[in-house]
């Protein structure tokens, strides 16, 4: 079964740090990995996937088949990165139906 | 462009009242739809898929029900509502981005539930 777990239900860090924002999945097959956020009174929106290897308002994130995870990183955070940022698995391989499991999230505050 | 609208904004439902949540999607046709809850501290829940009109898949067992009466339309319903039913509810579409063929999903705006 498919399983995301996001082991930091609050990360704080302080303006300029280096943060990484950390998540792990279950998958027994190809999985495709996701991060979201949702920044304050905003609807939840896609922040990167990991099939297109890109980088988002500095985030990057790299899959790790070995150590099934998909950490979220930036090296100097904002205080506009404070947000909820949720990790997640779709069931990869083409599925026709894209269902998204979700972490359980992490709420990042970035003090100035 | 795409678009994805879900009402009402925020609801304050009785216990045993009736619920129905609307999700309509514009500028796609045949979008897979789908309806999330997210609860405090529980993180997004998957409630319903749909592949189709009339095509309801349940992910979990509850107290709700969902339907998909036209292509882009998708409803949240239930005859009774539950104290445990309160919640954010968040419908989606996938669709497919231009970058790649991922599984990309796309939110709605969200609907605050409180049954009291």
């Amino acid at each position: 079964a498919q399983r995301v777990t996001q082991p930091e239900k609050l990360l704080s860090v302080f303006k300029g740090a280096p943060v990484e924002l950390k998540c792990n999945y279950s998958y027994s097959g190809s999985p495709e990995l996701f991060w979201y956020v949702q920044y304050s009174r905003q609807r939840l929106q896609l922040l990167l996937r990991h099939i297109s290897r890109e980088s988002i308002k500095g985030f990057t994130a790299d899959l790790n088949k070995g150590e099934t995870s998909f950490h979220l990183k930036k090296p100097f955070a904002q205080e506009e990165d404070s947000a909820m940022y949720y990790c997640a698995l779709s069931g990869g391989g083409g599925s026709t139906l894209g269902r998204l499991y979700f972490g359980r999230g992490t709420q990042l505050t970035v003090w100035p | 462009s795409q678009t994805i609208h879900q009402w009402p904004a925020t609801l304050v439902q009785p216990v045993g009242s009736p619920l129905s949540l609307e999700c309509t999607v514009e500028g796609t046709s045949n979008p897979n739809l789908y309806w999330y809850r997210q609860a405090a501290g529980r993180g997004l829940q998957l409630l319903f898929y749909s592949v189709g009109i009339g095509q309801i898949s349940s992910e979990v067992p509850q107290n709700l029900s969902a339907s998909r009466p036209q292509d882009r339309q998708f409803i949240l319903s239930s005859k009774k509502l539950l104290l445990s039913d309160s919640g954010f509810y968040l419908c989606a579409w996938r669709g497919l981005s231009a970058a790649s063929s991922g599984n990309t999903i796309y939110f709605g705006e969200g609907s605050w539930l409180t049954v009291v």
